[in-house]
Order: structure tokens, then C-alpha cells, then sequence
């Protein structure tokens, strides 16, 4: 079945510093893919997404570009701040075949961003 | 427009108990999806419903249900709680266009504690 894989937290970066969360997939259709970020105590945020291969989906200063090639969807951003410090999560949904709103989530990258 | 509403945020619930939870989408939304989070397991999708109708669900026991009301207003039930069923319920709404669900927009989750 559909599967999404990240590496493992977690991060610790300095604050300024380069950022980039693996992330890749298993599908057999074609997903769109999503980015998410939960902070403390709360529910899921939509960070960015990308539909279709080649798309480049980007937000507050975070990118992310659909590999088709290489079934890959990595989250970079240039210079990382304090208030980035959360949990990161790459997910897929096979919307086009299976018309529903399903997600398969990868298991979660914690990110801690030092002053 | 007011985001996705769960209610309650925090339960305590005894072995062998039932609970019921509630989500309110965003207005306009007809796709509810409920997930549930853990640190073993991470997000793992429950069901989904559309108009009234469970679309898609996942690999959990009968012990969880759950349906939609006319306003698609959501609510899930789990039935002879164990304590593994500790967990945060998140609910997810979106939108339909051309019979597909865009992205998932995430309420803050009941956390459910079973003791």
C-alpha cells in the first residue's frame, strides 16, 4: 500500500541555519503531496502541498518540490528561527484515483531550533 | 470563517467505558476524516465521511464508529475502551471540488486518556 517515509528526528539546528526533513514516498497512483507542522498542544497546520510532479509548494519561508523520479518531497528553508521548533509531517493523498481525502502520514519529524 | 471545532479538548475515561467525540467542520465542508495520534504509531487515519456516507476507513476495530449528520457535523465513538486507545483524536475537514477532497484543515484534537 501507499506509504510515506521521513528521517528521523530529532533535528537540532542553530538558529540562522540551513534546514532540510527527508521525505519519500510509495504510491501507485498519483499523489498530491503535503507538509504539515502540529506545535505544542495543538492540531495540525497545512505548511505547503504540491499536486502533481515538478510542483514547487512553498510558505512562510519553507519550500518543497514533488520528485516524480525520485518519489521524493523534501522540506528545506534557508534560515531556520526559534518559532520553527515543532513537529513536521510529510503526507500523501492518492486523490485523483481514490476521490477521498485519506492521508497517509509519514512517522513525524521534531525539529528544535537553539537561540 | 471559523476552523474545524472539537469538542471536548481533554477526556478521562475508565476501561471498559464509552466515549463520544464531536467535530464541527469548517461551514461549507462535507468531508470529515478522523485520525488518530500516538507515539507509537503516529497519525493513523480512522474514516472519512461525505454526506452522511463512511467513504473510506481504516484498519481499526468495530469498537470505533462513527457518523455524519445532515450539517456534516461529525461525531466518533469508541466502545469498551482499553487503555491502548489512550490517545489525541484529531478531526479533519475539506473541501470538494469535481467529486475529489482538497487539503485537510485540522482541528486541535480531543485528547482521550483511559485509565
Amino acid at each position: 500500500g501507499d506509504s510515506v517515509t521521513q528521517m528521523e528526528g530529532p533535528v537540532t539546528l542553530s538558529e540562522e541555519a540551513f534546514l532540510t526533513i527527508n521525505c519519500t514516498y510509495t504510491a501507485t497512483g498519483y499523489p498530491s503531496l503535503f507538509w504539515y507542522v502540529q506545535y505544542p498542544g495543538e492540531g495540525l497546520q497545512l505548511l505547503l502541498k504540491a499536486t502533481k510532479a515538478d510542483d514547487k509548494g512553498s510558505n512562510k519561508g519553507f519550500e518543497a518540490t514533488y520528485r516524480k523520479e525520485t518519489t521524493s518531497f523534501h522540506l528545506e528553508k534557508g534560515s531556520v528561527q526559534v518559532s520553527d521548533s515543532a513537529v513536521y509531517f510529510c503526507a500523501l493523498s492518492d486523490l485523483g484515483s481514490s476521490n477521498t481525502g485519506k492521508l497517509i502520514f509519514g512517522q513525524g519529524t521534531t525539529l528544535q531550533v537553539k537561540p | 470563517k471559523a476552523g474545524v471545532t472539537q469538542t471536548p479538548r481533554y477526556l478521562i475515561k475508565t476501561r471498559g467505558q464509552q466515549v463520544t467525540l464531536s467535530c464541527s467542520p469548517i461551514s461549507g465542508h462535507r468531508s470529515v476524516s478522523w485520525y488518530q495520534q500516538t507515539p507509537g504509531q503516529g497519525l493513523q487515519f480512522l474514516f472519512e465521511y461525505f454526506s452522511e456516507t463512511q467513504r473510506n476507513k481504516g484498519n481499526f476495530p468495530g469498537r470505533f464508529s462513527g457518523r455524519q449528520f445532515s450539517n456534516s457535523r461529525s461525531e466518533m465513538n469508541v466502545s469498551t475502551l482499553e487503555l491502548g486507545d489512550s490517545a489525541l483524536y484529531l478531526c479533519a475537514s475539506s473541501l470538494l471540488e469535481g467529486g475529489a477532497a482538497t487539503e485537510a484543515f485540522f482541528g486541535q484534537g480531543t485528547r482521550l486518556t483511559v485509565v
